[in-house]
């Protein structure tokens, strides 16, 4: 039982780059979330999912697209990278209004 | 502006000694809060909640204070080992919005030997 993974822990783009993380879930979590964590920020929510086919946006989504196509995999894409979107990126799951459970998170920076 | 406000960055501590750490909402619909600590390079694990309904739980060494008309929550630890050392997010949702959980910045504490 893996839990929620992801991948890739690390990535440098150049401005302008795309990109795809992904995150899987083996625990059958209906809900999965995307956030990201900025210096004295605390974590951010991106994109969420409360269902296999279903995404919507959470405060910050401006720049990414995400997609669920299937229960387990939960897709954080960004079709040009800034700068500005340098930053420690989480993905969640959990049951509908239960506990959170997170991944390692992936480290990108973009130059 | 942050709904949800951790004011202090960092805390340093004794071990054996209590360590207390506050949290401040602003935001008056929210009616259920969560504590998760995160150790470096890992994400973040859930600590411990409480619902509105409650003015205090407790688990082990854990426990959460709430006062609603404050707008405020605090977790005490005790008595506060090494293994605490961590960043603590205080985090907050509403019932008309569950799937959204709306997190503090995050205060890191260190327990000293």
């Amino acid at each position: 039982n893996a839990g929620v993974t992801q991948t890739p822990k690390f990535r440098v783009l150049k401005t302008g780059q795309s990109m795809t993380l992904l995150c899987a879930q083996d625990m059958n979590h209906e809900y999965m979330y995307w956030y990201r964590q900025d210096p004295g920020m605390g974590l951010r929510l991106i994109h969420y999912s409360v269902g296999e086919g279903t995404t919507a946006k959470g405060e910050v989504p401006d720049g990414y697209n995400v997609s669920r196509l299937k229960k387990q995999n939960f897709l954080l894409g960004l079709e040009s990278a800034a700068p500005s979107q340098t930053s420690v990126y989480f993905c969640a799951s959990s049951d509908p209004q239960d506990t959170q459970y997170f991944g390692p998170g992936t480290r990108l920076t973009v130059l | 502006d942050q709904q949800v406000k951790q004011n202090s960055p960092s805390l340093s501590v004794q071990e054996g000694r209590i360590s207390i750490l506050n949290c401040d909402y602003t935001n008056s619909m929210f009616d259920y809060f969560l504590w998760y600590k995160k150790y470096p390079a890992e994400g973040p694990t859930f600590l411990i909640s409480i619902s509105s309904i409650k003015d205090k739980n407790e688990d082990g060494r854990f426990t959460v204070f709430l006062n609603k008309s404050a707008k405020h929550l605090s977790l005490h630890i005790v008595p506060s080992q090494p293994g605490d050392s961590a960043v603590y997010f205080c985090a907050a949702s509403a019932k008309t919005s569950y799937d959204k959980v709306i997190f503090g910045p995050g205060t890191s504490l260190s327990v000293i030997p």
